[in-house]
């Protein structure tokens, strides 16, 4: 069965930093590219990027690049989402996807984590 | 990026009420179009992907179709279950893009 979980919800002040991670299970996950997802509280989901588990190869959206670095430790099938310097407009619930392997829709789905930034 | 409009962004409607989502993209996007639903707290699920066929287990009240830049979501007959948040996504150039959100609420 494929699974995603993702690390626990986190609290931060402006200008921390921080990583969130994203745990596979039930298929290989060098086979295929994991998305990022940020959702604000009652808005539309954002795509943020997307990671290779093969290689680590990154695509970012233009609107994030410069913001966010991903990464991933096939060794452990897992990938990571940080931040170097949070801000507050950064307060939102980022998902974790795993996306079709020619196409970008997003067929399993992690729970998310809430990301909370306030001084 | 390619923007993509949903209307309307809320609609009431009855158990067993036909439900009919649209979405339009500011460019021709050939049939690269998803459609995901969200309950509250929870993660989009993928119902539909490529304009209209249906994600593995997603029943056959849903159905989608269009092409180049209006996009239906259909609901035959809506179930207690289908209330919810409906997005779509175009995957035909990158950055993907999501579609503000309709609002299926119970009347």
């Amino acid at each position: 069965e494929v699974q995603l979980v993702q690390s626990g919800a986190e609290v931060k002040k402006p200008g921390e930093s921080l990583k969130i991670s994203c745990k596979a299970s039930g298929y290989i996950f060098s086979d295929y590219w994991i998305a990022w997802v940020r959702q604000v509280p009652g808005k539309g989901p954002e795509w943020v990027g997307n990671i290779y588990g093969g290689d680590s190869e990154t695509r970012y959206s233009p609107s994030f690049q410069g913001l966010v670095t991903m990464s991933a430790d096939k060794s452990i099938n897992t990938a990571y989402l940080q931040w170097s310097s949070l801000k507050t407009s950064d307060t939102a619930r980022y998902y974790c996807a795993r996306r079709f392997t020619t196409q970008f829709h997003l067929d399993f789905w992690a729970q998310g984590t809430l990301v909370t930034v306030s001084s | 990026a390619i923007q993509m409009t949903q209307s309307p962004s809320s609609l009431s409607a009855s158990v067993g009420d036909r439900v009919t989502i649209s979405c339009r993209a500011s460019r021709d996007i050939r049939d690269d179009l998803g459609w995901y639903k969200q309950k509250p707290g929870k993660a989009p699920e993928l119902l539909i992907y490529g304009t209209s066929t249906l994600q593995s287990g997603v029943p056959s009240r849903f159905s989608g179709s269009g092409s180049d830049t209006d996009f239906t979501l259909t609901i035959s007959s809506l179930q207690p279950e289908d209330f919810a948040t409906y997005y779509c996504l175009q995957d035909y150039s990158y950055p993907p893009t999501f579609g503000g959100g309709t609002k299926v609420e119970i009347k």
